[in-house]
């Protein structure tokens, strides 16, 4: 079935520090979401985007969060800087359609802050 | 609280049982999925079932949208089976998906 690519799979940094997680969407897609899982919690949302914008996002996409796809490349996930809190498995999805239709998940990005 | 309810929260199956999750929704929904999450954390998806039954080999997903409920039927089950069962529910215009907290399916031989 269609593939969405998650680059790195696994990172870590300290405290502080820029992060960048690297998302490959389903290539026909249009609508692009972020969701984060601390290790033994619940999967959550964090954000979605379409066209270049933020559609909606929740209380965990903090100031520090921001998101984007230049020109077709890779949907982003920066956080800068980085906190303990932010420690978790980072999961990219796609979906052909806004209001309905299946998401497609990667395999998620590791989190590690120390 | 919870607009997605799991049950039951773990189980634990010999080889060759059947399991039959539920998944129960507070609110209104214009879809929902089935998702296998491996024990490393990465995600499969089972089903995109927004109303009716689905099944692929060993598994079938029913869901009842006006009754805001699923199910995830699981046939004869496998040791490979075991991990945790995630539903979620998409609402509103976003497609936004809301997560249940999972069941943990342990199947020993």
């Amino acid at each position: 079935g269609p593939k969405v690519l998650q680059i790195p799979s696994h990172q870590i940094i300290d405290m502080g520090q820029m992060v960048t997680l690297n998302c490959d969407p389903v290539s026909n897609h249009l609508y692009f979401y972020w969701y984060k899982q601390i290790l033994g919690q619940q999967m959550e949302f964090l954000v979605n985007f379409y066209n270049g914008k933020v559609m909606e996002k929740s209380k965990l996409f903090k100031d520090q969060f921001s998101v984007e796809r230049p020109d077709g490349s890779y949907f982003t996930l920066k956080i800068q800087p980085t906190a303990l809190e932010d420690s978790a498995v980072y999961f990219c999805a796609s979906s052909y359609q806004g209001n309905t239709g299946q998401l497609y998940f990667g395999e998620g990005s590791k989190l590690t802050v120390l | 609280g919870q607009q997605v309810q799991q049950s039951p929260t773990s189980l634990v199956l010999q080889e060759g049982e059947n399991a039959e999750l539920q998944c129960n929704f507070s609110t209104s929904l214009n879809s929902m999925q089935w998702f296998y999450q491996r024990p490393g954390g990465s995600l499969v998806s089972v089903f995109y079932n927004p109303s009716g039954t689905k099944q692929s080999g060993r598994l079938t997903s029913t869901t009842v949208i006006k009754e805001r409920r699923s199910s995830l039927h699981i046939s004869s089950s496998q040791i490979t089976d075991s991990g945790t069962y995630l539903c979620a529910m998409a609402t509103g215009g976003n497609n936004k998906l809301t997560f249940g907290q999972g069941t943990v399916l342990s199947v020993i031989p």
